[in-house]
């Protein structure tokens, strides 16, 4: 089965990190991706992890453990525009090369 | 550069009617995914498309068609509409040979009343 596992909700202060985490359980894996999503827009791509590893990407970084199916991503010196949601997805192996199976997101809050 | 593109913004339909979402990609890109993402939720995959052709699909009925065309702009149907069936459709365009980044258009806001 394909399941993927992030929390609903995160509250955070303005100028601190947080640390979002996925764990998923797929039939197949080609890569990890993160998305972010703000209210009644498009999600836009934040991060791609296929090894192990840390990407980091100015204030956004990914980290990925295959062996345990596990990603998180960390997001520093928050801001207010970060309020959004963060969407994690699994590329699956399958015949479609960008089959992406998404979790359900979690929802950032950001406050002064 | 235009970006993915989608028509219309938004759509209001009832029950039993049909539907037709249009998307363009972004320029270069040759392939087409549909998503649809309820409200809360995550997207989910309903299919893809790659000369004119679907290539793979998610768990979605019959109801739900597409078809791409040889400029590689698409559409998705949707026949004989479900109160369920109101969501978000979002088209992702990405270049087979590249797939590492699949650019988001801005969705289709569909109500079926």
């Amino acid at each position: 089965g394909q399941n993927i596992d992030q929390p609903t909700e995160m509250t955070a202060t303005e100028g601190a990190i947080v640390q979002i985490n996925c764990t998923y359980q797929t039939s197949g894996f080609n890569g990890l991706f993160w998305y972010q999503q703000h209210a009644g827009e498009a999600p836009t791509f934040l991060s791609y992890n296929v090894l192990d590893g840390l990407e980091e990407k100015g204030r956004f970084s990914s980290f990925l453990s295959r062996s345990k199916g596990y990603s998180y991503l960390l997001l520093k010196e928050l801001q207010m525009k970060d309020s959004a949601s963060y969407l994690c997805a699994v590329r699956d192996r399958g015949g479609a090369t960008n089959k992406l199976i998404f979790g359900t997101g979690t929802l950032l809050a950001v406050q002064p | 550069d235009a970006g993915v593109t989608q028509s219309p913004t938004h759509l209001i339909k009832t029950r039993g009617q049909q539907v037709t979402l249009r998307c363009s990609p972004k320029s270069g890109h040759d392939t087409v995914s549909w998503y649809q993402q309820a409200l809360g939720q995550g997207p989910q995959f309903i299919f893809q498309y790659y000369e004119e052709e679907e290539r793979q699909r998610g768990n979605f009925p019959d109801r739900f068609s597409g078809h791409q065309f040889p400029n590689y702009s698409s559409e998705l149907n949707v026949n004989a509409l479900l109160l369920g069936d109101s969501a978000l459709y979002l088209c992702a365009s990405s270049l087979r040979e590249e797939y590492n980044e699949q650019f988001f258009g801005p969705g289709t806001r569909l109500t079926v009343l």
